[in-house]
């Protein structure tokens, strides 16, 4: 059984940088699968960020292309997401999602981490 | 860009009703794989509940199914349990390159 973990800072300065781990257990980061991240803000709906398979590089929405990475970590089997230029428009849950090849969605997800831009 | 309206936005029913979600794309879906649905309760993170437009995904019920083509799709929950109110979301692979999006979402009430 897969589990996925986010982790990281719970406040973030505007203009700052975001960056957020998900470490996965039960299963590899080098297997098939698109490990994804996903945001909500606070009573919003879903917005799908970007992710990245091991074998290939990583795709973004447009709306984050130029501030946003997404990695993998092999040797600790986790994948991070780093955003930058933060403004309280990034305020949200954010979600790991681990999405197979050929679901065309995550079914497995961390539990979701809130990020306040706020100074 | 193809943009989900999801329909109607609230739908308050009881347990033991028949529950039918609406997910209309702006353009004709090359390919029905590409849907998705979704549940999630407050606090939580969302369940994948539906992939490919019609495949249960592991542990699903069979209450819950999925169907559609071209513009319209539907997700029916045949009968309510009362674990099943949530808010609903259905979600569209766009690629290539990768890119998704996300209905707005409906959420299923207690009448």
């Amino acid at each position: 059984q897969v589990q996925l973990q986010e982790s990281g800072p719970g406040l973030v300065e505007p203009s700052g940088t975001l960056s957020l781990t998900c470490v996965v257990s039960g299963d590899s980061v080098s297997s098939d699968y698109w490990w994804t991240w996903v945001r909500q803000p606070p009573g919003k709906g879903l917005e799908w960020i970007g992710e990245k398979h091991h074998t290939l590089s990583a795709a973004y929405h447009p709306s984050f292309k130029g501030r946003v990475t997404i990695l993998i970590d092999k040797s600790k089997n986790q994948f991070s997401l780093n955003l930058n230029s933060m403004t309280a428009a990034d305020t949200a849950v954010y979600y790991c999602g681990r999405a197979p090849g050929g679901y065309y969605a995550c079914d497995s997800w961390g539990q979701g981490t809130l990020v306040t831009v706020s100074s | 860009e193809i943009v989900l309206t999801q329909s109607p936005a609230t739908l308050s029913l009881s347990p033991g009703e028949r529950a039918t979600l609406s997910c209309r794309a702006s353009q004709s879906v090359s390919r029905s794989e590409h849907l998705a649905w979704l549940q999630q309760k407050p606090g939580q993170a969302p369940r994948l509940l539906i992939f490919g437009a019609s495949n249960r995904a592991t542990g699903i019920p069979d209450r819950f199914s999925g169907s559609g083509s071209g513009t319209d799709f539907t997700l029916t929950i045949s009968t309510l349990e009362p674990e099943d109110f949530a808010v609903y979301y259905c979600q569209l692979y766009l690629g290539p390159p990768p890119k998704y999006t996300f209905g707005q979402g409906t959420k299923l009430e207690i009448k």
